[in-house]
């Protein structure tokens, strides 16, 4: 079956630096979703990418979708603490039928 | 605000035991899901169902039922629990009128001695 992996699995990074997320799949990608789980909490969702090529910010955060649509990336500007926990990306695969990718767990040192 | 409700946050159950885990949304969603959470494996959907009394396998069913008798309340069940079922589990719901961001619960976290 479809897999979607992660890359990096882990990510400590200085207060102030960016940070990267990519998520790859040995198959074309059809919507990808990114959540984010705080430590001790649950997947919220942050995005939801549709098309090839499609790029979309929310403050510090800019997410990019592949234009072959076999990968996804998140970025993050200026790393902040409250940024610390792990990094989901998600794929539609079949209707309302979700797969996770693996997370990459991001830690913010002060 | 949407709410998706997990009847328990921790849990700690025998080998055999059969284990019930619930989940109630309340924002008339069709579509409810139950995932496991494990370290460096990512979610893993179980079951999923898109109806009442509807209900499709995931990636990794072996080992569980489930449950959707009325659209609010979906529940997972451990027959006879094994030790590899520790886990935490993963409740969530998605509104069926487009694709969109699922909801989750805070998640039951399940030990099996």
């Amino acid at each position: 079956g479809q897999q979607v992996m992660q890359i990096p699995q882990y990510q400590h990074v200085q207060e102030g630096e960016d940070f990267t997320t990519y998520c790859n799949s040995s198959t074309t990608l059809s919507n990808i979703q990114w959540y984010k789980q705080r430590p001790g909490g649950h997947p919220v969702f942050l995005i939801q990418l549709v098309k090839s090529g499609e790029v979309k910010k929310q403050k510090r955060l800019t997410f990019q979708f592949g234009e072959a649509k076999k990968n996804s990336s998140l970025h993050i500007t200026a790393t902040q603490t409250t940024d610390v926990g792990t990094y989901f990306c998600a794929d539609e695969v079949g209707t309302y039928k979700y797969i996770f990718g693996t997370g990459t767990r991001l830690k913010v040192l002060a | 605000d949407v709410k998706v409700t997990q009847s328990s946050r921790y849990l700690v159950k025998r080998t055999g035991e059969k284990v019930f885990l619930e989940c109630v949304q309340d924002m008339d969603h069709e579509n409810m899901f139950w995932y496991r959470q494990d370290p460096g494996l990512g979610l893993r959907l179980i079951y999923f169902s898109y109806d009442v009394k509807m209900k499709e396998k995931g990636d990794i069913p072996e080992g569980y039922s489930v449950s959707r008798e009325k659209k609010e309340r979906f529940s997972l069940i451990l027959e006879s629990a094994s030790t590899n079922q520790t886990s935490m589990y993963l409740c969530a719901s998605l509104a069926g009128t487009r694709t969109g961001e699922l909801f989750f619960g805070e998640g039951s976290r399940l030990t099996v001695l």
